[in-house]
C-alpha cells in the first residue's frame, strides 16, 4: 500500500530556531499534503493544505509566516516552524492524497505519516 | 459544514467484549466517513470507509461500521475485543466536493484483561 514518510520523527529544539519537517509519499505521486496539528490527548487540527506547485492554503488562525509549507515536488512537502516557542511543541502528522487515484475515490484516498514529536525548550 | 461527534472520550471494555463506538456527523450532503486508529506516538491507519453503496462497511482487525443515514450515525463495533485494540479511534467525515478530513475528538479505547 502507498506509505507516507515523516522525518525527523522527533525534535528538541531551543526556543527561537527554526525547525524544518519534511513529509514524503515513497511509492506514489502527491498533487495535495495536509498537514496537521495535534495536542496531547487531543484530535488533529487541519493547519494547512499544501498543492504542488502553489501556495499552501492556510486554515483560520494558522500564522502562515510561522509555519511555512513548502511543496517543491510531487513527492516532498516541508513544513517550517520559524522562530518556535514552546507553545509550538506539538505532534505534527502530515498525509498525502494519491494523484493516481481517479472517481469517486479521489476524496478519499489519503495516507498519513507516522508524525513528528515536536518540542521546544 | 461538516461536523463530527464522538460520544465518550473514554470508552473500557473487558477482553472479548463488544466494542462500540459511537459517532454521529452532521452533513447537507451524503457525507464520505471514516473510522482510523491511533497507536501512541504514532500517525494514522484507516480502519474502514464509507462512501457509497453498502451500509455495512468491514474494515481491517475485525471491525465494521455502519452508516445510518436516518440516525446521521457511523458507530464503530468489533465481536470481541483484543488487548492489542487499545488506542484512540477517531471518526471522520470528508466532504464529497472538497479534500478536507474532519476529525472528531476521538475515543479512547482500554480494554482490561
Amino acid at each position: 500500500g502507498a506509505v507516507v514518510s515523516q522525518h525527523p520523527s522527533r525534535v528538541i529544539c531551543k526556543s527561537g530556531t527554526s525547525v524544518k519537517i519534511e513529509c514524503r509519499s515513497l511509492d506514489f505521486q502527491a498533487t495535495t499534503m495536509f498537514w496537521y496539528r495535534q495536542f496531547p490527548k487531543q484530535s488533529l487540527m487541519l493547519m494547512a493544505t499544501s498543492n504542488e506547485g502553489s501556495k499552501a492554503t492556510y486554515e483560520q488562525g494558522v500564522e502562515k509566516d510561522k509555519f511555512l509549507i513548502n511543496h517543491a515536488s510531487l513527492t516532498l512537502s516541508t513544513l517550517t516552524v520559524t522562530s518556535a516557542h514552546p507553545e509550538d511543541s506539538s505532534f505534527y502528522i502530515c498525509s498525502a492524497r494519491d494523484f493516481a487515484a481517479s472517481g469517486l475515490s479521489r476524496a478519499d484516498t489519503q495516507y498519513f505519516g507516522p508524525g513528528t514529536r515536536l518540542t521546544v525548550l | 459544514a461538516q461536523s463530527v461527534t464522538q460520544l465518550g472520550s473514554h470508552v473500557s471494555v473487558s477482553e472479548g467484549a463488544l466494542v462500540l463506538l459511537r459517532c454521529n456527523y452532521s452533513s447537507s450532503v451524503p457525507p464520505y466517513l471514516f473510522w482510523y486508529v491511533q497507536y501512541p506516538n504514532q500517525g494514522l491507519q484507516l480502519l474502514l470507509k464509507y462512501t457509497t453503496g453498502a451500509t455495512l462497511v468491514k474494515g481491517i482487525n475485525g471491525f465494521e461500521a455502519e452508516f445510518k443515514k436516518s440516525e446521521t450515525s457511523f458507530h464503530l463495533t468489533k465481536p470481541s475485543a483484543h488487548m492489542s485494540d487499545a488506542a484512540e479511534y477517531f471518526c471522520a467525515v470528508i466532504d464529497t466536493g472538497g479534500f478536507k478530513t474532519i476529525f472528531g475528538a476521538g475515543t479512547r479505547l482500554f480494554v482490561k484483561a
